[in-house]
């Protein structure tokens, strides 16, 4: 069966320290890749999706970047975080090829910046 | 105007109710339709997934689309403590857009 991780699950950082997310999946080959960041109240927002290793779709520029170094890594990383990026990241995957809006999600990574 | 409305809610129903979440959206392309169910300080799980218009049901839910109104549904029948979540509607037509989710409250 398919499993998905994420890490950390939990971290505080100072403004304008550097951010390093992680997601690994499990049980899957060529899946599509997604981070989103969700605020409470105002869903789910697509940050970042790769349909292969090295190609990353941006929906939103901000301070935020993605990598996807092997088949079934997704990184999201910052720089210099923000006060604004604060929030619950969540690492998702469907099947390739599928565009049927079924996604399946890791356990997400809340982040307070301070 | 987004894409996709949903009522944040809060709503509390006690344990039995019938419970009724709706969806409005504006994307004539949106052709799947699903419900993901987030409990607290976890990811989204998909509950109900739906193609194109009419029900679909999975024992005490149920899943209404209809196309010409733009409006889905979810509903729980004999509700439980257990389905106290939040509970988010989707949609999809190439990119998968979000509901804003529906925070529920079951009480015994």
């Amino acid at each position: 069966s398919q499993t998905i991780h994420q890490w950390p699950a939990t971290l505080v950082q100072p403004v304008g320290s550097p951010l390093s997310l992680e997601c690994t999946v499990e049980g899957t080959s060529n899946p599509n890749l997604y981070w989103y960041r969700q605020a409470a109240g105002r869903g789910l927002q697509l940050l970042f999706y790769s349909v292969g290793i090295g190609q990353i779709s941006s929906e939103v520029p901000q301070n935020l970047s993605a990598s996807r170094p092997q088949d079934r890594q997704f990184i999201l990383s910052s720089k210099k975080l923000l006060l604004s990026d604060s929030g619950f990241y969540l690492c998702a995957w469907s099947h390739r090829g599928r565009n049927t809006g079924e996604l399946f999600f890791g356990e997400g990574s809340r982040l307070t910046v301070l | 105007q987004k894409e996709v409305e949903q009522d944040p809610g809060p709503l509390s129903v006690p344990e039995g109710a019938i419970v009724s979440l709706n969806c409005t959206y504006s994307n004539s392309a949106f052709q799947y339709f699903m419900w993901y169910r987030q409990y607290s300080r976890k990811g989204p799980e998909l509950l109900m997934y739906t193609y194109s218009s009419g029900n679909k049901e999975d024992g005490r839910f149920t899943a209404q689309v209809d196309k010409s109104s733009k409006y889905i549904s979810l509903f729980i029948r004999d509700s439980q403590p257990s389905d106290s979540a939040t509970y988010l509607c989707a949609m999809s037509g190439g990119t998968v857009r979000f509901g804003a989710g529906t925070r529920l409250t079951v009480k015994p």
